[in-house]
């Protein structure tokens, strides 16, 4: 039971390129989310999945894209990568989204 | 949409002393409210939570208490330990019972000192 797992760990992009970031819960939970953390700001909520075949918008989803492949899986989407978009990013689920996961160091040049 | 404030934003202790975290929240409709300890480089933790229909919760030297009239929750740590030292989250909740959107604070930054 490995909980919440993120993949890559780092990741060093350069403006304007594209990237995903994976995340995946072997706990069959409905509910996942994606969380951004900066200095200073505490997480914020980017999109959230209450259930497989949902995604909705959170309190900062402006350059992001979400897709929820499966009940397991919930992956972000950098399209067009800005500095602004450097951050640490966080998947969580369940019910409640209590369970997170390792985390991405995200770092845009 | 709901809004947390968090206070202080840095909290220096000396092992022994209780330390107490305040947060206040904006939506009455907030329902839930968690309790995060985040490690250097680590995840956040869920350490406790509330939910509105109870007024205070303990789990051994931490305690949560919540008053809904006033839109405030605290977080209490008893005899502190060095290994209590990490950043401290509040978030509350206006998800229902299948699912929670999560609003944090910005964090306490909590120093146990030997």
């Amino acid at each position: 039971n490995a909980g919440v797992t993120q993949t890559p760990k780092f990741q060093v992009l350069k403006t304007g390129q594209s990237m995903t970031l994976q995340c995946a819960q072997d706990m069959n939970h409905n509910s996942m989310y994606w969380y951004r953390q900066d200095p200073g700001m505490g997480l914020r909520l980017i999109y959230y999945s209450a259930s497989e075949g949902t995604t909705d918008k959170g309190e900062v989803p402006n350059g992001y894209n979400v897709s929820r492949l499966n009940k397991r899986e919930f992956s972000l989407r950098l399209e067009s990568a800005a500095p602004s978009q450097t951050s640490v990013y966080f998947c969580a689920s369940s019910e409640l989204g209590e369970f997170f996961g390792p985390g991405t160091r995200l770092t845009v040049l | 949409g709901e809004n947390v404030e968090q206070h202080p934003s840095t909290l220096s202790v000396q092992e022994g002393d209780s330390a107490v975290i305040k947060c206040t929240y904006s939506d009455s409709a907030s329902n839930y409210f968690p309790w995060y300890k985040q490690e250097l480089g680590k995840r956040p933790q869920l350490i406790i939570d509330i939910r509105s229909n109870v007024g205070e919760k303990k789990d051994q030297r931490i305690a949560v208490t919540l008053n809904k009239t006033a839109k405030h929750f605290s977080l209490h740590i008893t005899e502190t330990q060095p290994e209590d030292s990490a950043v401290y989250f509040c978030a509350a909740s206006t998800g229902g019972t299948s699912y929670g959107k999560l609003t944090f604070g910005q964090g306490t930054i909590l120093t146990v000192h030997p």
